[in-house]
Order: structure tokens, then sequence, then C-alpha cells
């Protein structure tokens, strides 16, 4: 069955700081994958997607994600965190099938220091 | 904004009622996914509507239904509810492989 770990409950940044937030799935096939942030009270919102062809790909508010088959990893980067980036972040993998359903990790609770 | 609304945005309610939950997906798209997040189980797939048509079903309890109307917005009914059944609710749409999620409506069963 398809699976996505996300290691990290809790990590703490400076402001200014490098960010990695790691991903690991279990699929069969070519997975379709995606990072989606969730800010206090909100909604999921979308950060970038996987699907097929270069595997580091750009997303919304300077994120970026590096696709990576032998590690089965999906890990998500920013090099210069703001605060506004303090959120939850999802780590999601499509099944693939007809239902195109999502199976979510359990979530990186991000927080920023001044 | 996603462009999928729901409604209500928050909803308290009692042990052993029913309340549905409603969800408009963004224009054009025609697959409409539920989803529950609550801290024990994360955030888990209930159902998927394509086109007025039940698709997929996941993790929805039998006290759980929904549907799909004709101009494509959903609603989720949960009867019987417990307190258990205290989570965020999110509806997501889609037209391809991505899916667009609404702000949620966040019940709390007391």
């Amino acid at each position: 069955a398809q699976s996505v770990t996300q290691p990290d409950i809790h990590i703490t940044v400076s402001e200014g700081a490098s960010l990695e937030l790691r991903c690991n799935y279990s699929y069969g096939a070519t997975p379709y994958l995606f990072w989606y942030v969730q800010s206090p009270g909100q909604g999921l919102q979308l950060l970038l997607k996987y699907f097929s062809g270069d595997t580091l790909v750009q997303g919304i508010k300077g994120f970026e994600a590096e696709f990576k088959r032998s590690q089965s990893s999906f890990n998500l980067r920013k090099p210069s965190v703001h605060w506004s980036d303090a959120a939850e972040y999802f780590c999601a993998v499509g099944d693939g099938g007809a239902t195109n359903k999502l199976i979510f990790g359990t979530g990186t609770l991000l927080a920023v220091q001044p | 904004d996603s462009g999928v609304t729901q409604t209500p945005k928050h909803l308290i309610t009692a042990t052993g009622q029913r309340v549905t939950l409603r969800c408009s997906p963004r224009s054009g798209d025609l697959s409409v996914y539920w989803y529950q997040q609550s801290l024990d189980q994360g955030l888990q797939f209930l159902i998927q509507y394509y086109n007025g048509e039940e698709r997929a079903k996941g993790n929805i309890l039998e006290r759980f239904s929904a549907q799909q109307f004709p101009d494509l917005h959903s609603e989720l009914n949960l009867s019987s509810l417990e307190l258990g059944d205290s989570a965020l609710y999110f509806c997501a749409s889609s037209s391809g492989r991505t899916q667009y999620f609404g702000p949620g409506t966040r019940l709390l069963v007391l």
C-alpha cells in the first residue's frame, strides 16, 4: 500500500536560514507527489507538484523540491526562510489510479525564530 | 484563494445530531474529494465524486454519506454524531491530477 513518511514532526529554524523538510514515500509505480502548506486556521495551499520530467521542481513562495527515485524521497527546500513561512507542511502522494486520492504524511510543523 | 468554497466555516453541535457540510468546486472541475483532518488520524481521504457519480470510498464511516449535485456542488452528511467526529473537514476539487482545497469546515461535537 502507498504511504508517506515525514520523519520530522517539528522543526525550528532561524529567519534567514535554509530549510529542508523530509518526505519519503512508498509507491509501486511512478508517483505523483505534492507538497501542501497549512497556515493556522487555514486550508491547504498547494506549494508544488511532481509528475514527471525534471526532478527539481519549483513552487510558490520560493520553495523547491527534488524527486529522488533511488531514495524514494521528495524533500522540500527553501534557501532563506521568512517568518511568514511558519506553518504546517504536508507531503502527499496521489495514488495514480482512476481516483487519484491523496495519501498524506503526518505533517511537519515549522517554527521560525526571529 | 483556491476557488473552492466550503460552508459553514465552523459548526458546533451535540452528540447524536446530524449535520450537512457543503462544498462548491472550482469552476470547471468535475471531481470533488472529501477529507477529514483530526489529531489522531491526520489527513484521511473519505470519498470522491466525479460528475455526480461516486468514484471512490476511503475511510468513511457508514454514518457518513455524500452526494454531488448536477451543478457539481457536493454535500457531506454526518449523522449520529459522536465526540470523535470532531475534526476539520476539507473539500478539494480537481480537473486532473492536482487537487485544490477549500478552507475547511471545523466541526465540534459536544
